[in-house]
């Protein structure tokens, strides 16, 4: 059973643009939310993540929106710029579990 | 500060054969979570050791095992390898046994099972 469902599979932005990434969870014991962006040959990095006593939080060129109601989360990247091209992965987790359940991915291409 | 460190980077086997992966924490971290990596999808968790002991398994057969060493280091065992097996292997560090605990991963080893 997939627990957290991410979309698009994959993007192409412009420089500069707005790329979005969307996941949905199902447990509603998750509460907290990690991005990762991962490049071709390394582990996944920490990019930024939320817990759910908040809707929004922005780290630089990065946003986490977050709806609790909904079960759904995203990452905003502004201002995209090349070196952004990765493949990114939301996950979830929760106080009582030892494990991050993670998304399919999303593979970001950002071109000139 | 030291990062998360995996050895080897890159591993070939055939099946049947077993194989042991290792994985050093980051500095000050007493946890450490393996993940399994097939190509084109995200990380699944194999389980996770706390302080010496298992804290917790996702949905792997018994023979994926492992260990936590007094240093916190930790190694991945594989029995009979199968060709399904072929992955990338991530070692993850933390500072607590919580789940909400920051993992910091490491930089893989690549398993060919052929």
């Amino acid at each position: 059973q997939q627990q957290v469902k991410q979309s698009p599979q994959s993007l192409i932005v412009q420089k500069g643009g707005i790329s979005i990434i969307n996941c949905a969870y199902e447990n509603t014991a998750f509460d907290y939310f990690p991005w990762y962006q991962q490049f071709p040959g390394k582990g996944p990095a920490l990019l930024i993540a939320i817990r759910p006593d908040v809707s929004e939080k922005k780290e630089g060129r990065f946003t986490i929106s977050f709806n609790k109601s909904a079960k759904q989360f995203s990452l905003h990247i502004m201002d995209s710029q090349p070196g952004d091209s990765a493949t990114y992965f939301c996950a979830a987790s929760s106080g009582t579990a030892s494990k991050l359940t993670f998304g399919t991915g999303t593979r970001l291409q950002v071109t000139l | 500060e030291t990062g998360v460190t995996q050895s080897p980077t890159h591993l070939i086997k055939t099946r049947g054969q077993q194989v042991t992966l290792r994985c050093s924490s980051q500095s000050g971290h007493n946890t450490v979570s393996w993940y399994q990596q097939a190509l084109g999808q995200g990380p699944q968790f194999i389980f996770q050791y706390y302080r010496e002991e298992e804290n917790g398994r996702g949905n792997f057969p018994p023979r994926f095992s492992g260990l936590q060493f007094p240093n916190y280091s930790s190694e991945l065992n594989v029995n009979a390898l199968e060709l399904d097996d072929s992955a990338l292997y991530l070692c993850a560090s933390s500072p607590g046994g919580r789940g909400t605990d920051t993992q910091y991963f490491g930089p893989g080893t690549r398993l060919t099972v052929l």
